[in-house]
């Protein structure tokens, strides 16, 4: 099975930028999560997607949305960047049927906000 | 909201040493879950706990589920090069409350 397919791999920004990250999931995943990872601040949850539905949502502003397509494909997207928003981004992907703790990561995306 | 405190933060090591990291929480979880990543990579599941008292081996890898469901361990016995990495672990709530709470990684460096 391929894995989970993150694009781009690299992104440059300048702030008030938009970006939109694109995620794959695993094949049969219906399931997808977003994580934010900094070296402050470790991994932290953005949200969850399953059956094209946010089912759950972390504590980052309105500025970080997400969608997930019919096929379980998932975007990420973030606007009015601003410098903090520089970091490393993490889709992740479970079966997802039920509420399913075992996620498989993609490479990520690394955004840098100049 | 939950916190996860794991320690040491970094440990440089000779190959061959065993290794040995933990992570505690405030909160109960009903599962604990260990990552590692590897440089410019995504984490990748190495072990899962379910139950308190657990003790669970993958190859080289053991790791336990603390009785009190608030802590949880992870050893590596006999290191080499390519345990490098950052080890995370991560606790889960379960219930509509969906997410992991990552601890902040432990930076492991064998010398060869």
């Amino acid at each position: 099975k391929a894995g989970v397919t993150q694009t781009p791999r690299y992104l440059i920004k300048t702030r008030g930028q938009q970006v939109t990250l694109s995620c794959s999931p695993i094949s049969g995943h219906r399931s997808v999560s977003w994580y934010q990872q900094t070296p402050g601040q470790g991994l932290q949850f953005l949200f969850e997607y399953f059956s094209e539905t946010q089912r759950n949502k972390g504590n980052f502003p309105g500025r970080f949305s997400g969608r997930q397509f019919s096929n379980s494909r998932s975007e990420m997207n973030v606007s009015t960047l601003e410098l903090g928003d520089s970091a490393l981004y993490l889709c992740a992907s479970s079966p997802g049927t039920v509420i399913n703790e075992k996620l498989f990561f993609g490479s990520g995306t690394q955004l840098s906000v100049l | 909201g939950q916190q996860l405190n794991q320690s040491p933060q970094s440990m440089f090591i000779q190959e061959g040493e065993d290794v040995s990291m933990n992570c505690t929480s405030s909160s109960i979880f009903n599962t604990w879950l260990w990552y590692k990543q590897d440089p410019g990579e995504g984490p990748v599941l190495l072990i899962a706990l379910y139950k308190a008292g657990e003790l669970t081996s993958n190859g080289r890898l053991t790791a336990q589920f603390g009785i009190t469901r608030k802590d949880s361990f992870l050893n590596i016995s006999a290191s080499i090069p390519s345990d490098v990495g950052i080890y995370f672990c991560a606790g889960f709530s379960g219930g509509s409350n969906y997410k992991l709470t990552f601890g902040k990684g432990t930076l492991l460096t064998v010398n060869p």
